[in-house]
């Protein structure tokens, strides 16, 4: 079974602390996302990276970076946390390519951080 | 740039009636996808259903319907009997093939189905 695997499901972390989120794909895809998920903002984009040691700004990537070292893993990391960070992270992971458009995005199950 | 919106924040449905969750979408792409996904409150998304730009056909998935209006830009789902086991989080996106298949996402829509 294909998966995409987040390594936290719950996580509370302090102000100021390094935070680091992991992800990994067994499915070979070439994309890796990362959104947050609050309450009525639906899903928005932090980072994205279309291949190994490429990474692009989302739209809301102010305090956050990101690290693809190898193309199953795809990090995020919350150099110095705040408490407006304290949302549902989201990685996701897609193939890009000819029939590839109707497959969409497979999730992981998704990380809750609490930053106090 | 595309944008997804689901005027819809919130809805009632009575199990085993049908209910429509609305989606319109604004993109410039000639060829592009829509996705329906489905978040319980476990948080996992599932994938529930996509429609090509160039279908001519709405998709079905079992219980799901893909409504598909392209001169309206609409792209609502429909689930047919519902059941308790729906009540989730319905969140509409649309793919853009030229930026590499990435998924743009409404708001959401909170769907409760009453026993």
């Amino acid at each position: 079974d294909v998966k995409v695997t987040q390594s936290s499901r719950y996580l509370v972390k302090r102000t100021g602390e390094k935070v680091f989120l992991e992800c990994v794909q067994d499915m070979d895809h070439e994309n890796m996302f990362w959104y947050r998920q609050d309450p009525g903002l639906g899903l928005r984009l932090i980072y994205f990276s279309y291949d190994v040691k490429m990474k692009e700004k989302g739209d809301i990537p102010e305090g956050y970076s990101v690290s693809r070292e190898k193309k199953e893993r795809f990090s995020l990391i919350l150099e110095s946390a705040s408490t407006n960070q304290t949302s549902m992270y989201l990685c996701a992971s897609s193939s890009y390519g000819p029939g590839t458009a109707m497959y969409g995005y497979t999730f992981g199950s998704g990380t809750r951080l609490t930053v106090v | 740039a595309q944008k997804i919106t689901q005027t819809q924040p919130g809805m009632f449905v009575q199990e085993k009636e049908a209910v429509t969750l609305d989606c319109t979408y604004d993109t410039s792409d000639q060829s592009y996808g829509l996705f329906w996904y489905k978040q319980p409150s476990s948080g996992e998304m599932i994938f529930l259903i996509y429609q090509g730009s160039y279908d001519e056909q709405n998709a079905t998935e079992g219980r799901y319907s893909l409504n598909f209006q392209k001169a309206r830009k609409s792209a609502n789902l429909v689930i047919s009997a519902s059941q308790l086991g729906d009540s989730a989080m319905y969140f509409c996106a649309t793919s853009s093939y030229n930026a590499g298949n990435m998924l743009t996402f409404g708001g959401g829509t909170r769907l409760m189905v009453k026993p």
